[in-house]
């Protein structure tokens, strides 16, 4: 089966500095890479995607970029605040496109 | 509000009880899906339906039944469920299988006792 893997399991930053996390996927043929965030005690929602006909995608303090042939993605925060601490999963599309399969998940805490 | 509406929010049933999950989305969207949220794995796709038809079980044992009468509505009958069942239930739609944003519903929080 399609084999999802997130890193870090946990991260700890101080607001303003920046987090990173790596996902790493099996499936060669994914061709849609987005990450969700989920708060504590509500659903998951997505923050930003990237297909794979980019290498890189921005809005405003977040980053996804991509690399296709290591087939991994990461998710990028700068100017980290309290109000991003989470959880962040990715979820690249697997199974010849029908599903969204979601790594192991990330817990961000941003402390002051 | 994603516009995935589940009920129940919670629920507790025994292990002889039959019971039933409902997921309703008014989005247009095509496709639907089960996943099962426990503080031991990450979220597990159980179920995915496009155009009410089933296109994946994710090897989920039969005590879960999936049922899926239209596009906007998504139901999850339970039977003779044991206590590790015990988790989030999420619902979650799209406008098509795997390349568009799943929304998620708040899920159903089920206590197996």
């Amino acid at each position: 089966g399609e084999n999802v893997e997130q890193h870090p399991s946990t991260l700890s930053v101080q607001e303003g500095d920046s987090a990173v996390i790596k996902c790493t996927y099996s499936d060669s043929a994914s061709n849609y890479f987005p990450w969700y965030k989920q708060e504590l005690g509500k659903r998951p929602q997505l923050i930003i995607d990237i297909r794979s006909n980019v290498g890189e995608k921005k809005d405003q303090r977040i980053a996804v970029t991509l690399n296709k042939t290591a087939k991994h993605f990461s998710l990028h925060i700068t100017e980290t605040q309290p109000e991003d601490s989470a959880v962040y999963f990715c979820a690249p599309i697997t199974g010849g496109g029908n599903k969204l399969t979601f790594g192991t998940g990330t817990q961000l805490k941003v402390e002051l | 509000e994603t516009g995935v509406t589940q009920t129940p929010r919670h629920l507790v049933m025994g292990m002889t009880n039959k019971k039933s999950l409902k997921c309703e989305q008014h989005l247009g969207h095509n496709a639907m899906y089960w996943y099962k949220q426990s503080a031991k794995k990450p979220l597990e796709l159980m179920f995915v339906y496009n155009f009410k038809e089933q296109t994946e079980n994710n090897s989920v044992p039969s005590r879960f039944s999936p049922e899926c009468p239209n596009s906007s509505h998504l139901f999850l009958h339970l039977h003779t469920l044991q206590p590790e069942d015990s988790a989030l239930y999420l619902c979650a739609s799209s406008l098509d299988r795997g390349t568009h944003e799943a929304f998620f519903g708040q899920g159903t929080r089920l206590t197996v006792v």
